[in-house]
């Protein structure tokens, strides 16, 4: 069973409008949670991460996590053309001084014009 | 700048011919981790690293070899490459592990 799960999209959403990407993870021992943005050819970079239960807000980024249900989403209020890439969930998990970080597949995220 | 550098880029090989991607951070961070990404599958771990000396497995390390002998420093080997190993690769690192990973460029490595 794959430990982190996302929807793979694409997901379609016109300027201007909330995208909402979801998250769920199997492990409850996750301890902290990232998103990272991942534009086509390039390298994965974080934009949110999260450890708490509840909102983190960051500028139009918003996380919300809710261990119970083992859910953590991304919202991006006004979204922009630039804002269309592949987000990608990771989850971190520590054990002692390891530190293992498991990524779901990545949501692609098409913002229209 | 505060960066990861990966080397090569670009890479094609042949079946069985050794080779290693190199991958340096000019951060001070602790950890450091290889990852391989490929379509559908996302970013799968190889191997990462807590410190100097100190590595562990991931979730594929079947064919891959790393040594961590300096700090900055985090190869990634691949003795007998195999074209199933044909990926995109990246190398990432951290200030402590919980912060998040910075990632290199990434290494596109074609086996034939």
């Amino acid at each position: 069973q794959k430990e982190v799960e996302q929807n793979s999209g694409p997901l379609s959403v016109p300027e201007g409008a909330i995208a909402s990407l979801n998250c769920t993870y199997s492990d409850r021992g996750s301890q902290s949670f990232f998103w990272y943005r991942q534009y086509s050819g390039k390298s994965p970079e974080l934009i949110m991460f999260i450890y708490s239960n509840g909102d983190k807000e960051d500028g139009r980024f918003t996380a919300q996590l809710n261990k119970a249900s083992q859910y953590v989403s991304l919202l991006i209020r006004d979204s922009q053309p630039s804002d269309s890439a592949t987000y990608l969930c990771a989850v971190l998990i520590s054990s002692g001084s390891a530190r293992q970080l498991t990524f779901g597949s990545g949501t692609q995220l098409t913002v229209l014009p | 700048e505060a960066q990861v550098t990966q080397n090569p880029r670009y890479l094609i090989t042949v079946t069985g011919k050794k080779l290693t991607v190199t991958c340096s951070q000019n951060m001070n961070h602790e950890y450091m981790s290889w990852y391989r990404q490929d379509p559908g599958l996302g970013l799968r771990q190889i191997y990462y690293s807590m410190n100097v000396e100190v590595t562990d497995k991931g979730d594929v390390p079947e064919g891959y070899k790393v040594s961590r002998k300096e700090k900055r420093n985090f190869p990634l080997i691949l003795e007998s490459p195999s074209p199933n190993q044909t990926s995109l690769y990246f190398c990432a690192s951290s200030l402590s592990g919980g912060f998040g990973y910075t990632f290199g460029s990434g290494t596109r490595l074609t086996v034939v």
